[in-house]
C-alpha cells in the first residue's frame, strides 16, 4: 500500500498558487519525500524531493511539517500545462517506490 | 539526447498471443523498472533489475516476464498467462544509490 494520502482532485486558477496537500504519518526518519506529476498517457515526471528542509527548485517548493507527518508541494503560477495528476511518493530505497492514485489537479483560465 | 525510450506508443494484440515491450536507455543508469498503470490508478511495479542477468518480481510479476541481458535493455514479455494485459506500460531507470526515477513515454497495450 502507498504510504502517502492526498485528495482526489483539486482546481486552480491559473495564474495563482496551487498547493497540493500530503499526508505521510507513518514515515520513517530516513525516508524521503517525493513528487511526481503525469501529464495524460505519459511518464511521471520528476518534481522535487526532501527529507526535512523546505525545498525549491525551478518548477516548485516543497514544505515539509516539522514532524514530518505531511508536506504541502507548491506550484508558484501555475499555467494550464499544469494540469496533471500529482503523485507524492514516501521512499527509502530506489526500488521500493510506490504510487498511490495522487491528486488530478485542474487548472481553470 | 539521453533518456529512456519505450516502443511502439500503441500495440494492438490478439488475446492469447504473447507480447514483447522494449525499453532502452542511455543514462548508463543501472537500475531499470517496469510498472502497469490502469485507468485512474497509481503506478504498480512489475519487476526490477539492478544489475545486468539479475532481476527481482515486483507486486504484480505474475503472467509477465523480463530479461536484462545488457544494461541498457529492460524488454517486458506480456504472456498469456495474464488474465487481464490491456493497461499502459511504463519503464523506468535509475542509478542504484540514487532515489530518482527516470521514466520513459509509455507504451499502451490493447488485447483484442
Amino acid at each position: 500500500d502507498a504510504k502517502t494520502t492526498q485528495p482526489t482532485s483539486m482546481d486552480c486558477a491559473e495564474g495563482r498558487a496551487a498547493n497540493l496537500p500530503c499526508n505521510h504519518s507513518t514515515i520513517s526518519g530516513n525516508e524521503y519525500v517525493y513528487w511526481y506529476r503525469q501529464i495524460h498517457s505519459q511518464g511521471p515526471q520528476y518534481i522535487i524531493h526532501g527529507l526535512k528542509n523546505n525545498e525549491t527548485n525551478e518548477m516548485a517548493s516543497l514544505i515539509i511539517t516539522e514532524d514530518r507527518k505531511s508536506s504541502t508541494l507548491i506550484l508558484p503560477h501555475a499555467t494550464l500545462r499544469d494540469t496533471a495528476v500529482y503523485y507524492c511518493i514516501v521512499i527509502l530505497r530506489v526500488d521500493k517506490i510506490i504510487f498511490g492514485k495522487g491528486t488530478r489537479l485542474h487548472i481553470l483560465p | 539526447d539521453g533518456g529512456i525510450t519505450q516502443s511502439p506508443k500503441y500495440l494492438f494484440r490478439k488475446e492469447g498471443q504473447n507480447v514483447t515491450l522494449s525499453c532502452e536507455q542511455n543514462l548508463n543508469h543501472d537500475a531499470m523498472y517496469w510498472y502497469r498503470q490502469d485507468p485512474g490508478q497509481g503506478l504498480r511495479l512489475i519487476y526490477y533489475s539492478q544489475i545486468v542477468n539479475d532481476f527481482q518480481k515486483g507486486d504484480i510479476a505474475e503472467g509477465y516476464s523480463v530479461s536484462r541481458e545488457k544494461k541498457e535493455s529492460f524488454p517486458l514479455t506480456v504472456t498469456s498467462a495474464q488474465k487481464n494485459p490491456t493497461a499502459f506500460y511504463l519503464c523506468a531507470s535509475s542509478q542504484v544509490a540514487a532515489n530518482e526515477q527516470f521514466f520513459g513515454p509509455g507504451t499502451r497495450l490493447t488485447v483484442l
